[in-house]
């Protein structure tokens, strides 16, 4: 069965970095493309990028640009998400999700909280 | 970017009764070459991720019961739940993947009156 498992809570200082993976199992690994989004508390969903797990090309909503960095392992069917300089406004659970060629969700992982705090 | 807004932003349903819940975009998802919608409906309970629904605006996910169907095309769209049960209280998203960024909506919570 296809499985996303996403590393666990972060907490994290106001202008550090943090990443956070998500390892895919249960289907082929460069068939599908691998998605980040987030919730912040309370809030709705917002859509951070895109990656191909086959070679690794990505797109960054705008808001993101410069600060995020989306990369794949396919020896380990893992997806990373670095997300740099965070602000307290980046307090959020961190989703991995999956797509096919077009992008509505079928599986997500299962969240990693990331807290942004002094 | 595409704007999603849905209505009402909270609803309360009689067990048993029917749910309607709305979503609009600001400007189509029809992609005529296709024909096709490019809307998606997710479910999400509390500490959970979400869970898709529907896409194309009226294809239901394998395994999802038939009380939730989906409807509309253009930039108006409906999520109905035929019948409601005690375990479809949740917070409902609208996501359009016609263009990127995709964007969601900002849910509607459901509840049991």
């Amino acid at each position: 069965q296809v499985q996303l498992v996403q590393s666990g809570a972060e907490v994290k200082k106001p202008g550090a970095s943090v990443m956070v993976s998500c390892k895919a199992s249960g289907y082929t690994f460069t068939r599908y493309y691998m998605h980040w989004l987030r919730q912040a508390p309370g809030q709705g969903l917002e859509w951070m990028g895109i990656i191909n797990p086959s070679g690794g090309s990505t797109t960054y909503t705008q808001i993101f640009q410069g600060r995020v960095t989306m990369t794949t392992d396919t020896s380990t069917s893992t997806i990373y998400m670095d997300l740099s300089s965070l602000r307290s406004e980046d307090t959020a659970v961190y989703y991995c999700a999956r797509s096919a060629n077009s992008y509505y969700f079928d599986y997500w992982g299962q969240g990693t909280l990331v807290t942004v705090s002094s | 970017d595409i704007v999603m807004t849905q209505s009402p932003d909270s609803l309360a349903v009689s067990l048993g009764e029917r749910a309607t819940l709305n979503c609009k975009s600001s400007q189509s998802v029809f992609y005529s070459s296709n024909n096709k919608n490019y809307l998606a409906w997710y479910q999400q309970k509390p500490g959970q991720p979400p869970k898709l629904l529907i896409y194309w605006a009226s294809t239901r996910e394998s395994g999802v019961p038939d009380r939730f169907s989906g409807s509309g095309s253009g930039t108006d769209f409906t999520l109905t739940i035929s019948s409601l049960q005690a375990e479809d209280v949740a917070v409902y998203y609208c996501q359009q993947y016609y263009n990127t960024p995709s964007t969601f909506g900002q849910g509607t919570k459901l509840e049991i009156k």
